[in-house]
């Protein structure tokens, strides 16, 4: 079946720091590929996404390639911020999405620290 | 993209009661669903709601604690019936658009006491 796996959090890192949240997938096909991010007491918000394989979804700073070959989406950002506190969701929307739902990580709480 | 409104965004609730939750979509959209995040979990979905017909719930949810409704396909209710504390969550409305990308509510924190 169709599932993801994140890195347990929470992830606690000064500013300015190298941000990496690993995430890996299982899925048959080609699946679409998400982050949200959830800052503290709001809803979900879509950071980024890919769609196809060595796709490359970037936004404010993060970026995540689609790996076909490791089925991996993880993550990345050069520098993060205080305001980069809150909790990441990977998430994949199988091919067939209009019969299928998105299927979530358990999300990885990040800290940031001045 | 879509815009969404859900309502209330918070609330106290005496077990035994029941809430209902609102969302609107500020544009006609297939496909909507009911998620529950329950304290420090991820998103657990609850069920597709359906325009015109009965919705689908997923495995552990059932309609008669969690009914649906969706008269149309801009607005969805979730109502949380016979509550307990064990049902303290927060209740997400999200949709999906075509171009394969979901938006969502900002989220019913709901506290049973």
């Amino acid at each position: 079946g169709n599932s993801v796996t994140q890195m347990e959090g929470p992830v606690t890192l000064s500013e300015e720091a190298f941000l990496t949240i690993n995430c890996t997938y299982t899925a048959t096909g080609y699946p679409s590929l998400f982050w949200y991010v959830q800052y503290p007491g709001e809803g979900l918000q879509l950071l980024l996404k890919a769609t196809k394989a060595d796709d490359k979804g970037s936004n404010k700073g993060f970026e995540a390639t689609y790996r076909k070959e490791t089925t991996s989406f993880h993550l990345e950002k050069g520098s993060v911020q205080v305001s980069d506190s809150a909790v990441y969701f990977c998430a994949l929307l199988p091919l067939s999405y209009n019969t299928d739902k998105l299927i979530f990580g358990t999300g990885t709480r990040l800290q940031v620290f001045p | 993209s879509a815009v969404i409104s859900q309502k209330p965004s918070r609330d106290i609730c005496q077990r035994g009661t029941s809430l209902t939750i609102q969302c609107q979509v500020d544009s006609q959209v297939t496909m909507m669903f009911w998620y529950r995040q329950q304290p420090g979990q991820s998103l657990t979905l609850i069920a597709t709601a359906n325009q015109g017909s009965e919705a689908t719930y997923e495995s552990g949810f059932v309609i008669d604690k969690f009914p649906i409704s969706r008269p149309n396909l801009t607005f969805s209710t979730l109502t949380v019936s016979n509550m307990s504390p064990e049902d303290s969550s927060i209740y997400l409305c999200s949709v999906e658009t075509l171009g394969t990308e979901a938006f969502f509510g900002q989220g019913t924190r709901l506290t049973v006491v």
